[in-house]
């Protein structure tokens, strides 16, 4: 079974640019979650969409958004590119149950560079 | 505002020692897991522990959560250098929107042979 696809691996955009991430999740998982790592703040939960809605959104600014499509396949798009934003973005997919225990999967991430 | 905190943040021993990492928190958990991550990598799920008390061993790992189900450990047996890496533990709860897994900053463990 294929794990968990990010597109593209490496990025390096400039303030004020955009940019836009991708992820394919586990065949069967219907809930995909974004999350931002940096060396300071460690894993940050974004946001989480399940069956095309998003279900549940972190504390960040509007310029970080989502989406999913029909087939489960997520992107996560940032405006307005600040230096801040360079980091490890990953996204993880899950069968996306209520339970608790919904064992999430990573993919390898999106190395985000802004300068 | 659910915290996880790790304990150490770092640690360097030499191979064959034994390791414990914690994770703390003053919050209930409905399921606990831990991750292994690589440099340049995504986070791997080693474990995911659901029941206060519980112990999983994992070869030389032994998991174990908490009886309140609010802490949880790691302890490594003879460790190794295969074992090098970012140790991440992550709480999840019960009802609602799943996908927010809360993470614990992270143990960097560094094994020397």
């Amino acid at each position: 079974k294929a794990g968990v696809t990010q597109t593209p691996r490496y990025l390096i955009k400039t303030r004020g640019q955009q940019v836009t991430l991708s992820c394919s999740p586990i065949s069967g998982h219907r809930s995909v979650s974004w999350y931002q790592q940096t060396p300071g703040q460690g894993l940050q939960f974004l946001f989480e969409y399940f069956s095309e809605t998003q279900r549940n959104k972190g504390n960040f600014p509007g310029r970080f958004s989502g989406r999913q499509f029909s087939n489960s396949r997520s992107e996560m798009n940032v405006s307005t590119l600040e230096l801040g934003d360079s980091a490890l973005y990953l996204c993880a997919s899950s069968l996306g149950g209520t339970s608790g225990i919904d064992e999430q999967f990573f993919g390898p991430g999106t190395r985000l560079t802004v300068l | 505002t659910q915290l996880l905190e790790q304990s150490p943040q770092f640690l360097s021993i030499q191979e064959g020692e034994n390791l414990t990492v914690y994770c703390n928190s003053s919050s209930v958990f409905s399921s606990l897991q831990w991750y292994r991550q690589e440099p340049g990598e995504g986070p791997v799920l080693l474990v995911t522990v659901v029941t206060g008390g519980e112990v999983k061993k994992l070869k030389r790992l032994t998991f174990q959560f908490g009886d309140a189900r609010k802490d949880s450990s790691l302890h490594i047996t003879a460790a190794q250098p295969g074992d090098t890496g970012l140790y991440l533990c992550a709480g999840s709860n019960y009802g609602g929107s799943q996908g927010n897994l809360i993470f614990g900053k992270g143990t960097k463990l560094s094994v020397k042979p």
